[in-house]
């Protein structure tokens, strides 16, 4: 089944404790994409990668970092979780190296940071 | 730069009635438009899109969208709702690389 597979779900962490959220597609796209959403705010793109070792800033990059070392695979970094990072984060992939196709979109991670 | 908004954050609807979602964008150059639903506790799934060609999009579930360069407009359409068309709606952009959303309208079918 083609989908797009984020871990964790949920995560509670305090403020300041690193950690990684994970992304993965079968679908072999190249364009890989992570979003944050916010009540009153719609989703906001964080980073988005156009290939392999190809990333670039979104519209709200602060505080957050990513790496595309593999096709399938697009972790988001918080380096020193703050509890203004609290949010509904999306990881979404097409096919080609931009978001003009149909972006498929994982299941959602739900973050809080105390 | 590229924006979207879209003008209602809520829209409440009978069941069988009509319904319109009304977006518009800002960009300096030529983009492609979508639209996104999100049902509950679930990711988004496209509706439709406009590349380029016919201004009139027809996507799944009996949706369709008409773009309108003048006005910078991408409205999206429905004929006649059902209870399972109760979800958030987004409008998105894109030049390029990036994909801009709208902030949302949640559309409550009610019986």
């Amino acid at each position: 089944e083609a989908q797009v597979t984020q871990n964790p779900r949920y995560l509670i962490t305090v403020t300041g404790k690193k950690l990684t959220v994970t992304c993965s597609q079968n679908m072999n796209h190249e364009y890989m994409s992570w979003y944050r959403q916010d009540p009153g705010l719609g989703l906001r793109q964080i980073y988005y990668s156009m290939n392999v070792e190809v990333t670039d800033k979104g519209d709200v990059p602060e505080g957050y970092k990513v790496s595309r070392k593999e096709k399938r695979n697009f972790p988001l970094i918080l380096e020193s979780p703050s509890p203004n990072q609290t949010s509904l984060y999306f990881c979404a992939s097409s096919f080609g190296d931009n978001p003009n196709t149909e972006a498929f979109f994982g299941q959602g991670t739900r973050l809080t940071v105390v | 730069a590229q924006s979207v908004t879209q003008l209602d954050s809520q829209v409440p609807v009978f069941e069988e009635a009509p319904v319109e979602l009304r977006c518009n964008y800002s960009s300096s150059v030529s983009v492609y438009l979508f639209w996104y639903v999100q049902y509950p506790n679930q990711g988004l799934q496209l509706l439709l899109k406009y590349l380029s060609g016919s201004t009139l999009v027809k996507g799944i579930n009996g949706f369709e969208a008409e773009f309108n360069k003048s006005q910078t407009s991408f409205h999206l359409r429905k004929p006649s709702v059902h209870i399972s068309d109760t979800a958030e709606y987004f409008c998105a952009v894109s030049n390029d690389y990036k994909l801009s959303f709208g902030a949302g309208t949640t559309v409550t079918v009610r019986a």
